[in-house]
């Protein structure tokens, strides 16, 4: 049983397009999270969100928009994609407490924008 | 808000070394938590350790162990006994408590181990 899952594992698009990435997770948690990581391997914070709201934006285009149906469920859609989208996008979730604060990652999906 | 720092992009031992990685950081709360995070070439990202910044003892987890000093805000990872499938990236993460909680990552730092 995989705890944090992600689909597609790869996704290669043309310019234009629009596409989705979707999250599932299986732990239970309240807080669900988009990380990118470009081309220099650098990890950065996208958005966040507890219990379905957005808590955390940052400063990411109008073109990514994030859709929690549930809180087990953190989709990312992205409009009009660009070739510096490409990059590995990945979902985490942890449970917003602050004595068990662990992050648990899905597998990443590495978008390929052509 | 927290900024990470590695200083050192890549090294690279002989297994069954011990090697240590770097890492410093800076951050305005008082309280938060701190960790190592593995990315292997299969791209999952695994946590190795996580510190508690108002515990004074420093984590260990089997071969790792951290070197944690709060007042320099420094967090060093220690690899004892290095073995081949420790070659990855490796992240230094800091996470504060207060509000909004995310991850901030440091650069990384990509560990070779040579047999």
């Amino acid at each position: 049983d995989t705890a944090v899952s992600q689909t597609p594992k790869y996704l290669v698009t043309q310019m234009g397009n629009d596409k989705s990435i979707k999250c599932e997770q299986n732990l239970g948690h309240d807080t669900m999270y988009w990380y990118k990581q470009d081309s220099k391997k650098f990890l950065k914070i996208m958005f966040s969100y507890n219990n379905k709201e957005l808590i955390i934006n940052e400063t990411v285009p109008n073109r990514f928009s994030p859709k929690s149906p549930d809180k087990a469920h953190l989709n990312l859609h992205i409009n009009s994609l660009e070739l510096g989208d490409s990059a590995v996008y990945f979902c985490a979730s942890s449970q917003d407490r602050t004595w068990d604060t662990e992050a648990f990652f899905g597998q990443g999906t590495r978008l390929t924008v052509v | 808000a927290q900024t990470v720092t590695q200083s050192q992009p890549e090294m690279s031992v002989q297994e069954a070394e011990t090697v240590t990685l770097s890492c410093t950081y800076d951050t305005s709360e008082n309280n938060y938590y701190l960790f190592w995070y593995k990315q292997p070439p299969s791209r999952q990202m695994i946590l190795v350790i996580r510190q508690e910044a108002y515990k004074q003892q420093n984590a260990t987890e089997n071969r790792f162990s951290v070197n944690f000093q709060k007042a320099a805000k420094s967090f060093s990872l220690k690899i004892s006994d290095s073995q081949l499938g420790d070659t990855a990236m490796y992240f230094c993460a800091c996470q504060g408590i207060q509000g909004a909680q995310k991850l901030v990552f440091g650069q990384g730092t990509r560990l070779t181990i040579n047999p």
